[in-house]
């Protein structure tokens, strides 16, 4: 099973909202990813947990909030987004860091 | 950092055509992955293939390591072959090319 899910699949929110993003695996992969998705433009990464620890954020505001509560689970906390944050974002896994990495199906955001 | 040019960035065929899309990166790479996008925005792997050629039905790739380059050749190509194809390299994170645009008429 090489399936990784994510919810929502579309979200509208407001920018006073909080919201969360949902990824999960069952791949017992120890390396999970968020990615932001720009229309026409490639994925761009966001942070990477490895081993439940967050071991990379490509400066990332702090509007976005990750949370890796077990080794299958990751969330994405959002927070007072602005409009310009309004994108596809795609969770990924992978048994570890420089391996082959699996990407969910995505949630699409727009923020009003 | 590393950079990573996909050609063409737009390729217009007919069905039953055959296409060879290119990806250039600029540094030794851990691995490349091939991935197509398709019109809804998933992500699907076409090929893990740090070196060397693989083929996958109508889909084979080719990648010279030494000289920074590697090849996805698609044959016979259909209307579901359509969406962004993107190329992938691995050296502390994996950085995505510029990506291709197909789209496939029949």
């Amino acid at each position: 099973d090489t399936e990784v899910t994510q919810t929502p699949k579309h979200l509208v929110m407001g920018m006073t909202n909080k919201k969360s993003l949902k990824c999960e695996q069952h791949m017992g992969h120890r390396a999970m990813y968020w990615y932001k998705q720009k229309a026409k433009k490639p994925p761009e990464l966001m942070f990477v947990y490895s081993y439940e620890k967050l071991s990379i954020n490509e400066s990332v505001p702090s509007r976005f909030s990750p949370e890796c509560p077990n080794s299958s689970l990751l969330n994405l906390h959002l927070h007072a987004l602005q409009p310009e944050d309004s994108a596809l974002y795609l969770c990924a896994s992978s048994q570890e860091g420089r391996r082959i990495q699996y990407f969910g199906p995505g949630t699409r955001l727009l923020v009003l | 950092g590393i950079q990573v040019e996909q050609s063409p960035p737009d390729l217009i065929l007919q069905e039953g055509a055959n296409s060879t899309l290119r990806c250039n990166f600029s540094d030794s790479v851990n691995n490349l992955q091939w991935f197509h996008q398709n019109p809804w925005g998933q992500l699907i792997n076409l090929f893990y293939i740090p070196s060397g050629t693989k083929q996958n039905g109508r889909l084979s790739a080719t990648t010279v390591a030494t000289e920074r380059y590697s090849l996805l050749y698609i044959s016979s190509s259909q209307t579901t072959d359509s969406g962004v194809y993107f190329c992938a390299v691995t050296t502390d994170k994996l950085i995505f090319g510029t990506g291709t645009r197909l789209q496939v008429f029949p």
